[in-house]
């Protein structure tokens, strides 16, 4: 069985703090993603990475950052922390094709 | 621009009953559907998919239906049991340049089901 696992369920961060939110994956998946959930609105992509070093910009990148130096692992980085990036956040990974993506457990993220 | 919509924010239906969760989609090039269960402080997981050359696929209680002359594809679930009760996401896959595939969400719809 594929596993997605985030660093962390719940965080509580200040304004201003620089957060980063780590995830794994033990597929040897080539495309990772980072969603954020919020109520009304879906599952939003942040930015995604289909190869190591290699990312693009999803639909609302704005504020975030990532990197991907190893193929397993992808992380997300809230430079400055506001409130308004109170939210669920969700990583994903899959393999190539047409391929269903697997979701980690989400971390819980409150900015304070 | 929201190329995925889920219109329903929620549906009710009573244990044993049929549940119809809709989709409709704006991008013709999408060419795989997938759709996507979640429980509260959850990650989703996948339910089923359907690809754009057929019209229907069924697993279990669960068949999505795909309708790509309207751009609209449902999942039924039938019969409706209580443990169904959870967000249900419809994605497509945009594949843009390259094999990448951005997956695409939809808004989700709350779906209880009654004992």
């Amino acid at each position: 069985d594929v596993k997605v696992t985030q660093s962390s369920r719940y965080l509580v961060k200040r304004t201003g703090e620089k957060v980063f939110l780590e995830c794994v994956q033990d597929m040897d998946h080539e495309n990772m993603f980072w969603y954020r959930q919020d109520p009304g609105l879906g599952l939003r992509l942040i930015y995604f990475s289909y190869d190591v070093k290699m990312k693009e910009k999803g639909d609302i990148p704005e504020g975030y950052s990532v990197s991907r130096e190893k193929k397993e692992r992808f992380s997300l980085i809230l430079e400055s922390a506001s409130t308004n990036q109170t939210s669920m956040y969700l990583c994903a990974s899959r393999a190539g094709g047409n391929t269903e993506a697997f979701f980690g457990q989400g971390t819980r993220l409150t900015v304070v | 621009d929201q190329q995925v919509k889920q219109n329903s924010p929620s549906l009710s239906v009573q244990e044993g009953r049929i549940s119809i969760l809709n989709c409709d989609y704006t991008n013709s090039m999408f060419d795989y559907f997938l759709w996507y269960k979640k429980y509260p402080a959850e990650g989703p997981t996948f339910l089923i998919s359907i690809s754009s050359i057929k019209d229907k696929n069924e697993d279990g209680r669960f068949t999505v239906f795909l309708n790509k002359s309207a751009k609209h594809l449902s999942l039924h679930i039938v019969p409706s049991q209580p443990g169904d009760s959870a967000v249900y996401f419809c994605a497509a896959y945009d594949h843009g340049s390259g094999n990448t595939g951005k997956l695409i969400f939809g808004q989700g719809t709350t779906l209880q089901v009654k004992p």
